[in-house]
C-alpha cells in the first residue's frame, strides 16, 4: 500500500525568509501527488499537483514543489513566505486506478515569525 | 474554483444521539464524494467514498452502521453518526470530484468539528 512521509511536524521560518517542505512517498509505480495547505477550523485548499511530465510544477500564492523519483520525494518550496503562509500543510499521494482515493501524510505546521 | 459546502460547520450534541452533516457541491455535480476525519493534530484518514445512487464504499475499519452516508443527488452527500459517543467527536471532512478518472480535482469542504459531550 502506498504511504506518505511528512518527516517535520513543526517548521517555523521568517517572514521573507525561503521554505521548503519535506514530502517523502512510498509506491511502486509513479503516483499521483499533491500539496494541500489547511487553515485552522478549515477545509482543504489544492495548491499544487503532478500528474506526469515537467517535474517541477507551479501552484498557486508561488507555491512549487519537485518531483524526484530517484528520491520518492515531492518537496514543497516557496523563495519567499509570507506571514499569511502559515497553515497547516498536507501531502497526498494518489494512486493508478485509485479513483482519486487520496493517502494523506500527518502535515506540517508551518509558523511564520515577522 | 468549485465550491463544496458542509454544513453545519460545529455541532455539540450529547452522546446517544445521531447527527447529520451534508455536504454539496455548490457549482457542479459530483457523482462521488469522499468523507474524512481528522483527529487533532492528526492526518486525514479517508472513512468511505459515497457514489450517487449506489452504496457507499467503507475504508476498513469504519463501521457502516455507525456512519451512514447516503449521496441521493448529484450535489449532495450526507454524514449521519449515529448514537455518537465522545470518541467519535472529530473533525469530518468531506471533498468532490470535479471531472473523472484520477486526474479529476478534488475539492474540499470547510470540514464539520462534531462535539459528543
Amino acid at each position: 500500500a502506498q504511504s506518505v512521509t511528512q518527516p517535520d511536524i513543526h517548521i517555523t521560518v521568517s517572514e521573507g525568509a525561503s521554505l521548503e517542505l519535506r514530502c517523502n512517498y512510498s509506491y511502486g509505480a509513479t503516483p499521483y501527488l499533491f500539496w494541500y495547505v489547511q487553515s485552522p477550523g478549515q477545509g482543504l485548499q489544492l495548491l499544487l499537483k503532478y500528474f506526469s511530465g515537467d517535474t517541477l510544477v507551479q501552484g498557486i500564492k508561488g507555491f512549487e514543489a519537485e518531483f524526484k523519483r530517484s528520491q520518492s520525494s515531492f518537496n514543497l518550496r516557496k523563495p519567499s513566505v509570507h506571514w499569511s503562509d502559515a497553515a497547516e500543510y498536507f501531502c497526498a499521494v494518489g494512486i493508478t486506478g485509485g479513483g482519486n482515493k487520496l493517502t494523506f501524510g500527518t502535515g506540517t505546521q508551518l509558523k511564520v515569525e515577522l | 474554483g468549485a465550491v463544496v459546502s458542509q454544513h453545519p460547520s460545529r455541532v455539540i450534541c450529547k452522546s446517544g444521539t445521531s447527527v447529520k452533516i451534508e455536504c454539496r457541491s455548490l457549482d457542479f455535480q459530483a457523482t462521488t464524494m469522499f468523507w474524512y476525519r481528522q483527529f487533532p493534530k492528526k492526518s486525514l484518514m479517508l472513512m468511505a467514498t459515497s457514489n450517487e445512487g449506489s452504496k457507499a464504499t467503507y475504508e476498513q475499519g469504519v463501521e457502516k452502521d455507525k456512519f451512514l452516508i447516503n449521496h441521493a443527488s448529484l450535489t449532495l452527500s450526507t454524514l449521519t453518526v449515529t448514537s455518537a459517543h465522545p470518541e467519535d467527536s472529530s473533525f469530518y471532512i468531506c471533498s468532490a470530484r470535479v471531472g473523472s478518472g484520477n486526474t479529476g480535482e478534488l475539492f474540499f469542504g470547510e470540514g464539520s468539528r462534531l462535539t459528543v459531550l
